[in-house]
């Protein structure tokens, strides 16, 4: 079965730094990935998916995330943080050999501090 | 679009009642909507899965007596919890998938979460 390792429960970060969070997954023929975020108390955003194509995938809120297939990784990535971005983060798959269920990670809260 | 949404958004209730969360798709049918638990700074786990018209399928472990799943139509999935007890206490979330997609895959679409507190 498909599991996805985010190694980082926690990054802070200063403001206007670049970040980095890291995800990792299980080796399979096939998968999609998914990164989301979620604010306080609310559900979970789609900040952007892999499904085929370019590695390189662009989301919303300026995050960025590179399909690695030798490394099994799909980490985000953003050049500037701000305040507004500190959220929890948690990475998805989908193992289309699988029943399509969606498999998180554990999560990486980002704190972005002035 | 492409809007979820859930009833209560938070709700407090004595040890021993029941409580029912109802999960809609406001402007798209949903053949299957989830239902997720999160704990405290933990992730989602996935709890059962809903298709219209149909039983749910639950994931191993979750006790379908005790949190009773309804899908009556393709916009609405209900979640109750039975003789609700502090242990059942938790964030509750729901997502919907889209009907047609062009991928092998529908994308699914999260409802903002109830938080359930038995006292």
């Amino acid at each position: 079965a498909q599991s996805v390792t985010q190694l980082d429960s926690q990054v802070p970060v200063f403001e206007e730094a670049p970040v980095e969070l890291r995800c990792n997954y299980s080796s399979s023929v096939s998968v999609y990935l998914f990164w989301y975020v979620q604010y306080p108390n609310q559900g979970l955003q789609l900040l952007l998916k892999y499904l085929s194509g370019s590695t390189l995938v662009k989301g919303i809120n300026g995050f960025e995330a590179e399909f690695n297939k030798s490394q099994t990784s799909f980490h985000l990535r953003k050049p500037s943080v701000h305040i507004s971005d500190t959220a929890e983060y948690f990475c998805a798959v989908i193992d289309p050999d699988s029943s399509y269920k969606l498999i998180f990670g554990s999560g990486t809260r980002l704190l972005v501090r002035p | 679009g492409a809007v979820v949404s859930q009833h209560p958004s938070r709700v407090i209730c004595k040890s021993g009642t029941s409580v029912k969360i109802e999960c809609r798709s406001l402007d798209f049918q949903a053949t299957t909507m989830f239902w997720y638990r999160q704990f405290p700074k933990k992730s989602l786990m996935l709890m059962a899965t809903s298709n219209e018209g149909s039983k749910a399928t639950y994931e191993q472990g979750v006790e379908k007596d005790k949190f009773l799943i309804n899908h009556a139509s393709l916009t609405l999935s209900t979640l109750t919890v039975t003789s609700a007890h502090p242990e059942d206490s938790s964030f509750y979330i729901c997502s919907a998938n889209i009907l047609a997609g062009g991928h092998p895959y529908n994308e699914q679409f999260f409802g903002p979460g109830t938080r359930l507190t038995v006292l």
